[in-house]
């Protein structure tokens, strides 16, 4: 398998752009997280979703923030518009039930918002 | 806040020395797991302990659990320049799915 699989792996933007992340999880996991690394907050469970759906939202920082998943093999995380204290490592990662949640990281996309 | 905190924040030690780092949480957990993390790159599973072990090893790694204490250590033995990483615990607690990292342990093995 050839892992969770994110895109970009970089975006350079400018303040007020819509970006858009991008992440396929590994196949038969039903688990998605998203998640966001800064050195000043560590590292932030965004949203997750079981079977497409999303469960757990609190950790969206505000309504410019949003996520989907359409299908079982795609999800995307966008920010509309997006700012500069938006700037962080977003991963994605991706788990199976009755792995008792040991989860399964992409490589990130590093955002840079001028 | 972070469920869990690790300590210490960072550690340099000598290859061939064991490196321990620690973690604290705060609620019940179902499990603790530890993630590596290189430089630029994604987290990865090291190792988990259930709620109702004690110690668990893999390899050169050993886990320890206390959850009276609400504690969990991780040796690692005979270090490696290429152990060199961040270490993050992460609880996931009785009421959910979801995973809290803790803020990680930078450690750094000086060849």
């Amino acid at each position: 398998d050839a892992g969770v699989i994110q895109s970009p792996r970089h975006e350079v933007t400018e303040m007020g752009q819509e970006v858009t992340l991008r992440c396929k999880p590994i196949s038969g996991h039903d688990y998605l997280f998203w998640y966001r690394q800064t050195m000043m907050r560590g590292l932030e469970l965004l949203i997750y979703f079981n079977n497409n759906v999303p469960i757990d939202d609190s950790g969206m920082p505000e309504d410019r923030f949003s996520a989907k998943m359409p299908n079982a093999s795609f999800s995307t995380l966008k920010i509309q518009p997006s700012e500069p204290r938006d700037s962080a490592v977003y991963f994605c990662a991706s788990s199976m039930t009755g792995s008792y949640n040991e989860q399964f990281f992409g490589p990130g996309t590093r955002l840079t918002v001028l | 806040s972070q469920q869990g905190e690790e300590d210490p924040q960072a550690l340099s030690i000598q290859e061939g020395e064991n490196a321990t780092m620690n973690c604290s949480y705060k609620t019940s957990i179902n499990n603790l797991q530890w993630y590596r993390q290189n430089s630029g790159r994604g987290l990865v599973h090291l190792i988990l302990i259930r709620s109702n072990e004690r110690e668990k090893h893999s390899g050169r790694l050993r886990v320890t659990l206390d959850t009276s204490k609400k504690s969990s250590s991780l040796l690692i033995t005979a270090s490696r320049a290429a152990d060199t990483a961040s270490y993050f615990c992460a609880t996931e607690e009785t009421s959910g799915s979801r995973l809290t990292f803790g803020e990680g342990t930078q450690l750094t093995v000086n060849p």
